[in-house]
């Protein structure tokens, strides 16, 4: 079975500063990697995706992430936030194959001014 | 718009009441997931469809609960004699390639 940890509840930063989200994850065979995006009372959007290729993947809003596979980590990544960035974030994954996803508990991103 | 759409967004029952919800897909997408949020969690695997195929069912779907997908199209959520732990947000989702679309969700709250 597949899981997944994010190891922040919560992460607090100042506006325009750079943030990072950390997501691992627990797999025996190989994996698709999701990170999306929850506003207060919506659905989900797609930040961006790992299906293979490029260890580095851009997204929307100016998020980016880094699959590590001998880390087997997918960590998120933004050089400078802002305040519309406030949100909670959840990293998923998805046996190639079989394509329901896991999640993790999510991060909730605070930007202050 | 052509995302993925939910209704009621929002319903609050009685326990021990029935409770029905509908998601319609993007159109084109063969594969529809439901899953269940509960407050501070992350969403939870309820249940997928390849067309009008219900293709896994999570050990989380007890025997109240009933989806259908006829026709391939539109889906349906049903919880019978709901209970007080029912109270989550219900996602859908329909998938494209290989990442899914989620809609806004329908919050149940029980009472």
């Amino acid at each position: 079975a597949q899981s997944v940890t994010q190891l922040d509840s919560q992460v607090p930063v100042f506006e325009e500063a750079p943030v990072e989200l950390r997501c691992n994850y627990s797999s025996s065979v190989s994996v698709y990697l999701f990170w999306y995006v929850q506003y207060p009372n919506q659905g989900l959007q797609l930040l961006l995706k790992y299906l293979s290729g490029s260890t580095l993947v851009k997204g929307i809003n100016g998020f980016e992430a880094e699959f590590n596979k001998s880390q087997t980590s997918f960590h998120l990544r933004k050089p400078s936030v802002h305040i519309s960035d406030t949100a909670e974030y959840f990293c998923a994954v998805s046996v190639r194959g079989a394509q329901k996803l896991v999640f993790g508990q999510g991060t909730r991103l605070t930007i202050n001014p | 718009d052509t995302g993925v759409s939910q209704n009621p967004r929002h319903k609050i029952t009685k326990r021990g009441q029935n409770v029905t919800f509908r998601c319609d897909p993007i159109s084109e997408h063969n594969r529809l997931y439901w899953y269940r949020q509960t407050l501070g969690q992350g969403p939870e695997f309820l249940t997928y469809f390849q067309n009008e195929a219900q293709l896994e069912k999570s050990r989380l779907l007890s025997d109240r609960f009933s989806a259908e997908r006829p026709k391939g199209s539109f889906s349906t959520l049903e919880i019978q004699r709901t209970e007080q732990g029912d109270s989550a947000m219900y996602l859908c989702a329909s998938q494209g390639a290989y990442e899914q679309y989620f809609g806004p969700g329908t919050r149940l709250t029980v009472t």
